[in-house]
């Protein structure tokens, strides 16, 4: 199985400011047919079920702002808020689709500071 | 839009079958893959498994023994059976769609359900 580890697993940003979270798997989930990275990024409110907010490592699903951003490729990955929102308060997980059994990290917690 | 909504009883004695649905509402089951995924209290999402609209099947090993995913196309469904449960199964079980591109690359799990908490008791 792939392992998902993220880094860190929790992190208090101020309003406004630059929130980073790390993703690294154990394998590269890079696949070269297609040049995708297939990783994820979801974002997890209180009493809510998972949202897809970043897919191929870097593209932004529909609907989701700006101020999020993925990047990275084969093991290392990033996802970054640029300017964090009260509303962006959540845990965030990545996951690799690249090959069964699919994975996820263990989640990041992003507070506000 | 499309809608996911899991059903089934939230209580399962050890040693018994934990049966859930999954029903697709606002759009058709058909084209996509549909995954079951769950999260015990204070621990990671784990994978159990997946079933395209064709019916092929894709299980995680850790649960292949016990685990069967089926489709019911005309109901707009599709179901977890998991055998033989221990406190173990206790989780938030989870339903989602897989959504493809035109080249058919996978996206990952766009739509998720609710979530359904089940806890495994006597």
């Amino acid at each position: 199985d792939i392992v998902m580890t993220q880094s860190p697993d929790s992190l208090a940003v101020s309003l406004g400011e630059r929130a980073t979270i790390n993703c690294k798997s154990s394998q590269s989930v890079f696949y070269s047919s297609n040049n995708k990275n297939y990783l994820a990024w979801y974002q997890q409110k209180p009493g809510q079920s998972p949202k897809l907010i970043i897919y191929w490592a870097a593209t932004r699903e529909s609907g989701v702002p700006d101020r999020f951003s993925g990047s990275g490729s084969g093991t290392d990955f990033t996802l970054t808020i640029s300017s964090l929102q009260a509303e962006d308060v959540a845990v965030y997980f990545c996951q690799q689709y690249y090959s069964s059994p699919y994975t996820f990290g263990q989640g990041t917690k992003l507070e506000s500071k | 839009q499309v809608q996911l909504q899991e059903s089934g009883p939230g209580l399962v004695k050890p040693s018994e079958t934990l049966s859930l649905s999954c029903t697709v509402s606002g759009g058709s089951i058909s084209g996509y893959s549909w995954h079951w995924i769950r999260q015990p209290p204070g621990k990671r999402l784990e994978w159990i498994g997946d079933m395209y609209s064709s019916g092929s099947t894709n299980y995680n090993p850790s649960l292949m023994n016990r685990v069967t995913i089926s489709g019911d196309t005309s109901k707009n469904q599709f179901s977890l059976q998991l055998k033989s449960v221990t406190a173990a199964d206790t989780a938030v079980y989870y339903c989602a769609r897989e959504m493809f591109d035109y080249n058919g690359a996978g996206i990952g799990f766009d739509i998720w359900g609710q979530g359904t908490m089940v806890t495994v008791s006597s």
